[in-house]
């Protein structure tokens, strides 16, 4: 099956620093989404976006579908970012999570 | 827009007994709902998919008589988890994909979760 791969595992910032985040997945995919999930489980839909670019105030994400990957930016980072980000991909109805990255921004 | 809730938030549970956990769309109409269970520090894993008015498909090594899903109508979606034992227990997130003003077909939308602790 597909194959997510999102790094960095973990990423510590200061408040004010900026941050990509990247996806990585191993075939075509219909649908890519980036979410975040805040301290309390709650998933949060960031971005659905499967190829291009799109912004949504200091986020941002790009997906270039034809080198299968995502990145995802975080500028002016505050310490409501902390979570975990994870990327998914939608090769045929469902989607197949990567393994998420936990930022933590620190004050 | 585009809300799915989720009750309850929290359950704790002795060995033996069944628990239901309920999901609604709340401002569209969910016609394909999606059950995920995380446990901690892991990614979500799917365990199943519900269209309304069918039988879920379960996902490879997800047991569907431990695991009931029912969905009856286009705003809820039930999951009870039978029999429950301490291994079950783990964070089980319900998301909904459906039709309406505030919905996009594109997008799965995920309610709040519910923690389960068999004791």
């Amino acid at each position: 099956g597909i194959q997510v791969e999102q790094s960095p595992p973990d990423l510590i910032l200061q408040e004010g620093a900026n941050s990509t985040l990247r996806c990585n997945f191993s075939d075509s995919v219909n649908n890519l989404q980036w979410f975040h999930q805040n301290p309390w489980g709650q998933l949060i839909n960031l971005f659905y976006i499967p190829s291009g670019t799109k912004q949504n105030g200091r986020l941002s994400a790009t997906t270039v579908a034809t080198e299968r990957y995502s990145l995802l930016y975080i500028s002016s980072s505050q310490t409501t970012d902390s979570g975990v980000y994870f990327c998914a991909v939608e090769p045929g109805g469902k989607l197949i999570f990567g393994q998420g990255t936990e930022l933590s921004v620190k004050p | 827009g585009a809300v799915v809730s989720q009750h309850p938030s929290r359950v704790i549970c002795k060995s033996g007994t069944s628990v239901k956990i309920e999901c609604r769309s709340l401002d569209f109409q969910a016609t394909t709902m999606f059950w995920y269970r995380q446990f901690p520090k892991q990614s979500l894993m799917l365990m199943a998919t519900s269209n309304e008015g069918s039988k879920a498909t379960y996902e490879q090594g997800v047991e569907k008589d431990k695991f009931l899903i029912n969905h009856a109508s286009l705003t809820l979606s039930t999951l009870t988890v039978t029999s429950a034992h301490p291994e079950d227990s783990s964070f089980y997130i319900c998301s909904a994909r459906g039709i309406g003003q505030e919905a996009s077909t594109d997008t799965q939308y995920f309610g709040p979760g519910t923690r389960l602790t068999v004791l």
